[in-house]
């Protein structure tokens, strides 16, 4: 067990439909990154996170948005969905920013959309 | 832009031998930092090793070690005495330096690991 939990585990829903994902980083850990793991796109960074500021971007759709919360935990927004959206949301913590700053992967949350 | 390539979709390894999965990474940052992460078929992400561009030694953490050849732009994971847990994705990363945007990190494709008894 990382430490970092994701909620809801899984997710099934229908194209156009928003849904809300989140995530409560380590205890301690300031930093709260995205991820999407699809078959054929593979692992993808989407967004970064420290004490509430974005820090980086990756390949995030604009039909995705997130934020970051004072107590720390994190939302990723998904609206709009197609069913290309399909796929494992990680997020993960870690202390702070730079050097190995070690990130704990939460258990993914897996959205269905049909 | 950072890219790191993985050229191995699979692999497999006879129990208690060691094995190596290749990595090469591109990137015009003077600092950065190269990760492996190992996924087992129950998805869970798994932090391995980390090697930093300034770091004058190869890192070591138990079984696993990493070849970093920085003017090969290479950061191959070497896992010794291979156990039959060790089946999984194994997949590569990198964190980019300040020129790219400093906490962006890029995935390799994975190599799939397969143990044999």
């Amino acid at each position: 067990d990382s430490g970092v939990t994701q909620t809801p585990k899984h997710l099934i829903t229908a194209t156009g439909q928003r849904v809300t994902l989140r995530c409560s980083p380590r205890s301690g850990d300031l930093s709260v990154y995205w991820y999407q793991q699809s078959l054929d796109q593979g692992l993808q960074f989407l967004i970064h996170y420290y004490n509430g500021e974005e820090r980086a971007k990756g390949n995030i759709l604009e039909r995705f948005s997130a934020q970051q919360f004072p107590d720390l935990h994190s939302e990723l927004n998904l609206s709009s969905l197609e069913l290309g959206d399909s796929a494992l949301y990680f997020c993960a913590s870690s202390v702070g920013t730079g050097g190995k700053n070690e990130q704990f992967f939460g258990p993914g949350t897996r959205l269905t959309v049909l | 832009a950072q890219k790191i390539t993985q050229t191995q979709p699979g692999m497999f390894v006879q129990e208690k031998e060691a094995v190596t999965l290749d990595c090469t990474y591109d990137t015009s940052d003077p600092s950065y930092g190269l990760f492996w992460y190992k996924q087992p078929s129950s998805g869970e992400m798994i932090f391995l090793i980390y090697q930093g561009s300034y770091d004058q030694q190869n890192a070591t953490e138990g079984r696993y070690s990493l070849n970093f050849q920085k003017a090969r732009k290479s950061a191959n994971l070497v896992i010794s005495a291979s156990q039959l847990g060790d089946s999984a994705m194994y997949f590569c990363a990198m964190r980019g330096g300040f020129s790219g945007g400093y906490q962006k990190v890029t995935f390799g494709t994975g190599t799939k690991l397969q143990v044999i008894p």
